[in-house]
Order: C-alpha cells, then sequence, then structure tokens
C-alpha cells in the first residue's frame, strides 16, 4: 500500500523559514517523479513543485520560484520542500504526491498534508 | 501557468449523469493526453480518479469516464451516486515539465 506522510509544517513568522519532509513507503520510491501541491483554506489545489525520480529535472510554479527548493532523498525514500522568506499567502495545507511515471506528469497517490501558517 | 477553467458547480439527481468540462490551452490540455481529475471529499485528500485523459485507476468504478476534444477535457459521472457528491478537480501537464490544475468544480448530488 503506498503511504506518504508529510510533516514539518506549523506556525511561521512572515519572512522565516521551514522545512516539509515527506516518508514514503509501499512502493520503489526511486523508480517515480514527486510532487509537492498546497492548498489554501477554502481554495483550489495548486501545484509547487516537482521532481524526477533521479533529481535530474526540477520546476516550481511561478509563484514559489526562487524561495522554494525541493529536493529527495532516494536512500531514504524521503521528499523535502525548503521554504525560504515565508508570506501570508504560503499559507496552505501542503501535499506531498507522488507521480506515475519517472518524469513529471501527473500525481497519483497523495498523503493527508501537513499544515503552514504564516502569520506575526 | 494560469489555472485550467471550470466551471464552479454541478449537480444531477441520483442516477442521472453529470458532466464537468476543464478548458485549457493548445500549451497545455490540448497540447498532451496528461489530463487527470480528482476527486476530494471535504477534510481529506484528493483521490485520482481518471489519468491520461480518460484511464481509470483500478478501484474506482466505471461510472467515471474521460475524454477531451481540443483544449477541452470533460469528466462524465454517470449513475450519480450519493457519495459523488465531492470537488473535482481536473489538471494537466503543461510542457517544460511545468504542471496545473483546474480551479475546481463542486459536485452537488440533489
Amino acid at each position: 500500500e503506498v503511504q506518504l506522510v508529510e510533516s514539518g509544517g506549523g506556525l511561521v513568522q512572515p519572512g522565516r523559514s521551514l522545512r516539509l519532509s515527506c516518508a514514503a513507503s509501499g512502493f520503489n520510491f526511486d523508480n517515480y517523479a514527486m510532487h509537492w501541491v498546497r492548498q489554501a483554506p477554502g481554495k483550489g489545489l495548486k501545484w509547487v513543485s516537482g521532481i524526477s525520480w533521479n533529481t535530474g529535472t526540477i520546476a516550481y510554479a511561478d509563484s514559489v520560484r526562487g524561495r522554494f527548493t525541493i529536493s529527495r532523498d532516494n536512500a531514504k525514500d524521503s521528499l523535502y520542500l525548503q521554504i525560504n522568506s515565508l508570506r501570508a499567502e504560503d499559507t496552505a495545507l501542503y501535499y506531498c504526491a507522488k507521480d506515475w511515471y519517472s518524469a513529471i506528469r501527473s500525481p497519483d497517490y497523495w498523503g493527508q498534508g501537513t499544515p503552514v501558517t504564516v502569520s506575526s | 501557468q494560469s489555472a485550467l477553467t471550470q466551471p464552479p458547480s454541478a449537480s444531477g439527481s441520483p442516477g442521472q449523469s453529470v458532466t464537468i468540462s476543464c478548458t485549457g490551452t493548445s500549451s497545455d490540455v490540448g497540447g498532451y493526453n496528461f489530463v487527470s481529475w480528482y476527486q476530494q471529499h471535504p477534510g481529506k485528500a484528493p483521490k485520482l480518479m481518471i489519468y491520461e485523459v480518460s484511464k481509470r485507476p483500478s478501484g474506482v468504478p466505471d461510472r467515471f469516464s474521460g475524454s477531451k476534444s481540443g483544449n477541452t477535457a470533460s469528466l462524465t459521472i454517470s449513475g450519480l451516486q450519493a457519495e459523488d457528491e465531492a470537488d473535482y478537480y481536473c489538471s494537466s501537464y503543461a510542457g517544460s515539465n511545468n504542471f496545473v490544475f483546474g480551479v475546481g468544480t463542486e459536485v452537488t448530488v440533489l
């Protein structure tokens, strides 16, 4: 059974940094691309970033490029998202999602999300 | 990376069919067959219902079907059931390793 468990969210002051983690199990993690997707309270899904199976391809939404850094450790079956210079508009539930392919194509399985609240 | 256009809401009575549209451009929906549809119940994570325009993952009822014509993709739910009441999001690969979601459609079972 595919399982994705996010962690690292919380209440953070504007301008600070945060590192989100996603622990994967139940599948060969190093065979698949991975994504971060966020959902602000009461709003729709927004793709944040994706990374291919071997880290050869990394992509970001325009709204986060330069502040967010996605990475993965295939030896630890883990995905990460470093978020710097946090803004109020970054407040959202952050989902980790597995792609059905080795390159960035489309998420299939999703975690339950970790909440990030940016407020002073 | 503009969001794909979906109607804000759709509804139908039990047993009826409802179709949700998802309109993009030739750079996303129209340019690739990597269109997916997700179902999201309140407080829950999204669930993949359709991938590659019309393929159903294992376990998804065949009441759910997908199609595409030009820059518009569609999700049809036939034989609507109470448990189908949820938000539905389309998504598409948008080239150059980018990805975009639709704005979402709230489906109500009357």
